[in-house]
């Protein structure tokens, strides 16, 4: 039984470029979720995928966001014209039931 | 606007003891918590989790306590072993939302 997968572990980028992350829920899951986290907070909401179908989106996922998951299996987030600001760890989880998500290794982004 | 708080960034215990970590909530909607073990350069661990309808939850070492009029739960951990030196999260949601809502985490150091 594999867990959640994320690629890339790290990502070190300039301001203004673009970057994909790519996660990989577990086979039979058919929610997944982006969240980010920041030095000493918990995890925050930004998106939430139901097979294929983007059902929420939080404030936190501005324009430069997005976010597709195209045959409800493997998602990736892009973020466009980074900046620094974007500096966090990308975590992605899947879950069966609504209530427990299980969570990748995530991906650190650092922005310089 | 902080509906699931972490009162305490930090708790050192020695080995063998029991370790309590608190968990406070705002939002009286929540029906179902859940506390995540995260190690360094690692996702969120699912660890355990209630229901509303309990107060009580127990597996092995791990017992949740739930009290829904002080809006307060914790997390017991006896007894305490060193492997259990993480950052320890309370997370929290409520039936109809996708989005776990976590605290700011606790980070427990178990000594020898």
């Amino acid at each position: 039984d594999t867990g959640v997968s994320q690629n890339p572990r790290h990502k070190i980028t300039k301001r203004g470029q673009n970057v994909t992350f790519r996660c990989d829920p577990i086979s039979e899951h058919n929610r997944l979720y982006w969240y980010r986290q920041t030095l000493g907070q918990g995890p925050e909401f930004l998106t939430y995928f139901q097979n294929e179908a983007q059902l929420e989106k939080s404030r936190l996922l501005s324009d430069r966001f997005s976010a597709e998951r195209p045959k409800g299996s493997f998602s990736t987030l892009e973020i466009q014209r980074t900046e620094q600001g974007d500096s966090a760890m990308y975590l992605c989880a899947s879950s069966r039931e609504i209530y427990e998500q299980y969570f990748g290794p995530g991906t650190r982004l650092t922005v310089t | 606007d902080q509906q699931v708080k972490q009162n305490s960034p930090s708790l050192s215990v020695q080995e063998g003891r029991i370790s309590i970590l608190n968990c406070d909530y705002t939002n009286s909607m929540f029906d179902y918590f859940l506390w995540y073990k995260k190690y360094p350069a690692e996702g969120p661990t699912f660890l355990i989790s209630i229901s509303s309808i309990k107060d009580k939850n127990e597996d092995g070492r791990f017992t949740v306590f739930l009290n829904k009029s002080a809006k307060h739960l914790s997390l017991h951990i006896v007894p305490s072993q060193p492997g259990d030196s993480a950052v320890y999260f309370c997370a929290a949601i409520y039936q109809g939302a996708q989005k776990l809502v976590f605290g700011q985490g606790t980070r427990l150091t178990i000594n020898p």
